[in-house]
């Protein structure tokens, strides 16, 4: 019973680096989305997607991308770290979307994948 | 905007003692509300759930009841274990808007 599963799970970069964030669910929800979680602050949303071929910003989208290969699949991108991104990302999924929350909608998280920009 | 608002932590508590992390929440609907757990090196796992007001979700001994009044959505165990240390996420989520979390409770229990 996978889940949500993210790679890498760890991964330190040099300032202006890129990278891509790997995230895949099974469980055939609609909805993808990729969070940031920094000390104090919670989790915040970078991007989602209401299905394939669909992305719309979140609350932080600056310095990041976003592709919905298909419906399984949501990656994240980095094209010139900084180091303000230093974080724990985390990929997640929910059957309805986000505008669905009133009705109960659940989020399913990924195990997180720790970025260090240096 | 919507927002959430959690305890500050970090609670330490002693095995079998009595839980408490407080969430009050501002939103201009009728939010569902939502605590999650995250134990360490995990992601966040829903606990409990509430759609309605005056509903109580309840899990695994944990139990939170909608408070409209009160704006409030408050996490209670009656008697904590040592593998009830983890963070603990207040979130709510609107019909037309995205979900928002509080800033998390880290809850330490010693034997």
């Amino acid at each position: 019973n996978a889940g949500v599963t993210q790679t890498p799970k760890f991964q330190v970069l040099k300032t202006g680096q890129s990278m891509t964030l790997q995230c895949a669910q099974d469980m055939n929800h609609n909805s993808m989305y990729w969070y940031r979680q920094d000390p104090g602050m919670g989790l915040r949303l970078i991007y989602y997607s209401a299905s394939e071929g669909t992305t719309d910003k979140g609350e932080v989208p600056n310095g990041y991308n976003v592709s919905r290969l298909n419906k399984r699949e949501f990656s994240l991108r980095l094209e010139s770290a900084a180091p303000s991104q230093t974080s724990v990302y985390f990929c997640a999924s929910s059957e309805g979307n986000r505008g669905y929350g009133g009705s109960g909608n659940t989020i399913y998280f990924g195990e997180g994948s720790w970025l260090t920009v240096v | 905007g919507d927002s959430v608002t959690q305890m500050e932590g970090p609670v330490t508590l002693s095995e079998e003692a009595f839980l408490t992390i407080n969430c009050t929440y501002t939103a201009t609907g009728y939010p569902s509300l939502f605590w999650y757990v995250q134990y360490p090196g995990e992601g966040l796992q829903l606990l409990l759930k509430a759609t309605k007001a005056d509903d109580k979700g309840s899990n695994k001994g944990f139990e939170a009841t909608y408070r409209k009044e009160t704006t409030s959505f408050h996490l209670e165990k009656g008697s904590v274990q040592v593998s009830d240390s983890a963070v603990y996420f207040c979130a709510l989520s609107e019909y037309w808007g995205d979900m928002r979390f509080g800033a998390g409770t880290r809850l330490t229990v010693k034997p």
